[in-house]
């Protein structure tokens, strides 16, 4: 079953428009990741968010937490037609070991439904 | 470093059959992951493999299967298919750090 819901199910924007996307889940987290999916191919990590923190930017990325609604956004600014993909937030709730006794693995994520992002030209 | 590497990348399956599925993982990672994907259900996690053992499981009914190899290379067998295990089947492999799970490209999987 899903962690929770990603809102909106599908975006469609112009390019140099911004596009934020939502995810809420339901249980506590240990972190809660963004993955980008191209056409049914495998899934390329974008981020991570670890729960202490609120906000996280990495080049024309920026996600942000709330623990306390158990929700994250991801916002792509200046976007760009290759950004066409499906977006998915995953959480992890796995509680951080060292890395020596394998550390926490994100090896049961849990998924959203994603969004269906497409940045026309 | 090479990505993570699934063998087949299509499959297809008539119904009662059995499939195994191969994954080798990133070089250095000893977590191995796997993931079903299908239109209706989206994202569900199968089961992790950690040096070998199965760590985590997820809700899947026991004809579904898997394994790990010393090398961390990591086996999935469904047997006795059904049409419903047509699907997209996702492997992934991390090490823990902050960098998150690196999948591969996926093996689709047709059962007629």
């Amino acid at each position: 079953s899903q962690q929770g819901e990603e809102d909106p199910q599908a975006l469609s924007i112009q390019e140099g428009e911004n596009a934020t996307m939502n995810c809420s889940y339901k249980t506590s987290i240990n972190n809660l990741q963004w993955y980008r999916q191209n056409s049914g191919r495998g899934l390329v990590h974008l981020i991570l968010i670890r729960s202490n923190e609120r906000e996280k930017h990495s080049g024309r990325l920026r996600v942000t937490l709330d623990t306390s609604k158990k929700s994250s956004s991801l916002l792509i600014t200046a976007s760009r037609a290759a950004d066409t993909a499906s977006y998915f937030c995953a959480t992890d709730p796995s509680f951080l070991q060292p890395s020596y006794a394998g550390g926490t693995s994100y090896g049961k994520l849990t998924f959203g439904q994603g969004t269906i992002l497409t940045v026309h030209p | 470093k090479a990505g993570v590497t699934q063998t087949p990348r299509y499959l297809i399956k008539t119904r009662g059959q059995q499939v195994t599925l191969s994954c080798s993982p990133i070089s250095g990672h000893r977590s191995v992951s796997w993931y079903q994907q299908t239109p209706g259900q989206g994202l569900q996690f199968l089961f992790e493999y950690f040096s070998e053992t199965q760590r985590n499981k997820g809700n899947f009914p026991g004809r579904f299967s898997g394994r790990q190899f010393s090398n961390s290379r990591s086996e999935m067998n469904v047997s006795t298919l059904e049409l419903g295990d047509s699907a997209l089947y996702l492997c992934a492999s991390s090490s823990g750090t902050p960098f998150g799970a690196f999948f591969g490209q996926g093996t689709r999987l047709t059962v007629v």
